[in-house]
């Protein structure tokens, strides 16, 4: 079973635009950590947010929003007033166990298309 | 300064050859991965390695070899090359103590198997 869901395979938006990216985990463990990162055109992975099981907490930085809700085991990811160089493969991931993070599971990304 | 850095950026390489991907950290971390990413952009991880020691081998065909000379460095050999093989390799590194932290990626090495 896919321990991480991304549903939305590509989504397209015209820039200003608010935008949500879903994701839905999956997991027993009862201390696990949730990520997101950022895959721009150039290939390279940018690390872009890590919260803990512990901390349902929302987080915003700058135009990036997080919401971590642990009764429907979603981590979305709001980008506000969207830009073109949001444009980007969004991935998240699920690192779980206490003893055991060494294995990251990916999503299966999800494409973001601004247009100007 | 590069804190996760993999060599080459690209490989193009004919069937049946092998060949090695580098990749060192110098941020200190005590684990390293290889992921692939293929055409669809699926991220899956293939080796993780905790101070020099394999922890994950996520059946992996045995052409794959990592090799880790110290907990800096976790390369990747692949013998007898295949088509199916071409693909976006990606080296991370994090640090598991005492809070596990994010994965640190590298640039990724395109691979291309004509």
């Amino acid at each position: 079973a896919q321990k991480v869901t991304q549903a939305q395979t590509e989504i397209s938006v015209v820039e200003k635009e608010d935008v949500t990216l879903d994701c839905v985990y999956e997991t027993r463990d009862t201390t696990y950590y949730l990520f997101w990162y950022k895959q721009p055109p150039s290939g390279e992975l940018v690390f872009l947010i890590r919260r803990n099981s512990f901390d349902e907490q929302n987080e915003i930085s700058g135009r990036y929003s997080w919401n971590f809700q642990k009764s429907t085991s979603s981590f979305n990811f709001t980008i506000t007033a969207s830009q073109v160089v949001d444009s980007a493969v969004y991935f998240c991931a699920l690192s779980e166990g206490a003893y055991n993070f060494n294995k990251f599971y990916f999503g299966s990304g999800t494409k973001l298309n601004v247009k100007p | 300064d590069t804190a996760v850095s993999q060599t080459p950026k690209y490989l193009v390489t004919q069937m049946g050859n092998d060949k090695s991907i580098k990749c060192e950290q110098n941020l200190g971390h005590d684990t390293m991965y290889w992921y692939k990413q293929d055409s669809k952009k699926f991220l899956k991880i293939m080796f993780s390695y905790n101070n020099k020691e394999l922890i994950i081998n996520e059946t992996v065909p045995n052409r794959f070899s990592p090799k880790s000379p110290d907990k800096a460095h976790l390369n990747l050999h692949i013998n007898s090359l295949e088509l199916g093989d071409s693909a976006v390799y990606f080296c991370a590194s994090s640090q598991d103590t005492p809070i596990p932290s994010e994965a640190f990626f590298g640039q990724g090495t395109r691979l291309t198997v004509v």
